[in-house]
């Protein structure tokens, strides 16, 4: 069975750093790409980043690179999305995501993403 | 960066009525690599569509997507109560990896 278990809710003062894990169980762990998607109260979804932990490559939208850092312990199935800087406007669920990987002539490509985690709700305030 | 925008914002319908959701691309997206999610209140998004027009599993055959280029569209014939959501389109393949449409409520009438 699937299954994305990610860590619990966080409260975090402006300008600290928070890290949400998400435990994936079903499937071998290295033979899947992770990604991280947020979501403001009430507004949209929005990609953050995402690693193919095999690989160790790690992909950043532009919004966060340099304030997000996304990295994988294969030995414990775990992935890790790490928000430094916290603002008020990082108040949002965390969502974890994946999809089996898929590599060919040495890229990797990104795909659908049919498993999700629960979300995790990180509160920022002063 | 490709921008998807979707419309309308808001569509409100019957159950049994038919649904026809758009997601326009800013520019057109190679090898069709588009999704359609479905999200319920505190919920994770569902994965329903990908590569446009295939269904994912133990998705509903009341859900078919297609179009190409920079025109997709998410149809849902027949609404049951349980279709009223927030539904999202996403690219997937080009730089940045994922976009996001903005999101369409389907709301009962």
């Amino acid at each position: 069975q699937v299954q994305l278990v990610q860590s619990g809710a966080e409260v975090k003062k402006t300008g600290s750093s928070v890290t949400v894990s998400c435990k994936a169980s079903g499937g071998t762990f290295t033979t899947y790409a992770f990604n991280w998607v947020r979501q403001a109260p009430g507004q949209g979804l929005e990609w953050m980043g995402g690693i193919i932990p095999v690989f160790n490559i790690t992909n950043y939208a532009r919004k966060f690179q340099g304030r997000v850092t996304i990295s994988a312990d294969k030995s414990s199935s775990l992935a890790y999305m790490e928000l430094s800087s916290l603002r008020s406007d990082d108040t949002a669920v965390y969502y974890c995501a994946r999809h089996p990987r898929y590599c060919s002539g040495g890229t990797c490509h990104s795909k659908q993403l049919p498993d999700w985690g629960q979300g995790t709700l990180v509160t920022v305030s002063s | 960066e490709i921008v998807l925008t979707q419309s309308p914002g808001t569509l409100s319908l019957s159950p049994g009525e038919r649904a026809s959701l758009f997601c326009r691309a800013s520019e057109s997206i190679s090898s069709s690599l588009l999704a359609w999610y479905q999200q319920k209140p505190g919920q994770a998004p569902r994965l329903l569509i990908y590569d446009t027009s295939s269904r994912a599993s133990g998705i509903s055959d009341r859900f078919r997507g297609s179009g190409s280029g920079t025109l997709f569209t998410l149809t849902i014939s027949r609404l049951e109560p349980e279709d009223f959501a927030v539904y999202y389109c996403q690219q997937y393949g080009s730089s940045p990896l994922y976009t996001f449409g903005q999101g369409t409520k389907l709301e009962i009438k």
